[in-house]
């Protein structure tokens, strides 16, 4: 079956711009979360859709913000880009804790 | 609040040794889950186990072992006659949980290099 399948893989944008990423889920999980990877940070969580609502949200500025389709496909914007949000972010689908969380390959954000 | 430290920042070895990766917990949750992610340089995560707070059973699959220890707050990962495609960064993460929803808390993750 599909896995986690993040758009687009690669972007480079120009600071003070706002970006879109794209998450499809592996058919049948319903939730969706978002992680940001920096090498000075690590992995930190963003939010997390279930069923079309925010269920969760981590510690980041209003800038970063999320939705969630009835297919439960997941799009995260990030507005008014600074040079700091450049990063790998990583999305994961769930169907059950118990199951476990499995990723897809992420979006290498870059902001110039 | 949940925290998971991952002391080794990197570990080289020769292929076909073992090696140990260690990861340590704090939380105030009497239920949660601990895993062990795999991330190579493409950069996704690849998922190696989950355990629940009430199994305490270690686990073997294959070269790879995991040991549990509430007592400790441990959950260490040990990889047998490592293998160079085992080179990546593995990463040890702890739910942290609030109403229905729980997210990762990653540890800093451990660089491992094997050399042939």
């Amino acid at each position: 079956k599909a896995g986690v399948t993040q758009t687009p893989r690669y972007l480079i944008k120009t600071r003070g711009q706002q970006v879109t990423l794209s998450c499809s889920p592996i058919s049948g999980h319903r939730s969706v979360s978002w992680y940001q990877q920096t090498p000075g940070q690590g992995l930190q969580f963003l939010f997390e859709y279930f069923s079309e609502t925010q269920r969760n949200k981590g510690n980041f500025p209003g800038r970063f913000s999320g939705r969630q389709f009835s297919n439960s496909r997941s799009e995260m914007n990030v507005s008014t880009l600074e040079l700091g949000d450049s990063a790998l972010y990583l999305c994961a689908s769930s169907l059950d804790l118990v199951l476990g969380y499995t990723f897809g390959s992420g979006t290498r954000l870059t902001v110039v | 609040a949940q925290k998971v430290t991952q002391a080794q920042t990197e570990i080289s070895v020769v292929e076909k040794e073992d090696v140990t990766l260690d990861c340590v917990y704090e939380t105030r949750d009497t239920t949660y889950y601990l895993f062990w992610y795999k991330q190579p340089p493409s950069g996704e995560l690849v998922f190696l186990i989950r355990r629940n707070s009430f199994d305490e059973q270690n686990e073997i699959s294959g070269r790879y072992s995991w040991n549990f220890q509430k007592s400790t707050s441990s959950f260490n990962f040990t990889i047998t006659a490592s293998q160079v495609v085992d080179s990546a960064v593995y990463f040890c993460a702890l739910t942290e949980g609030r109403d229905s929803s729980y997210k990762l808390i990653f540890g800093s993750g451990t660089r491992l290099l094997v050399r042939p």
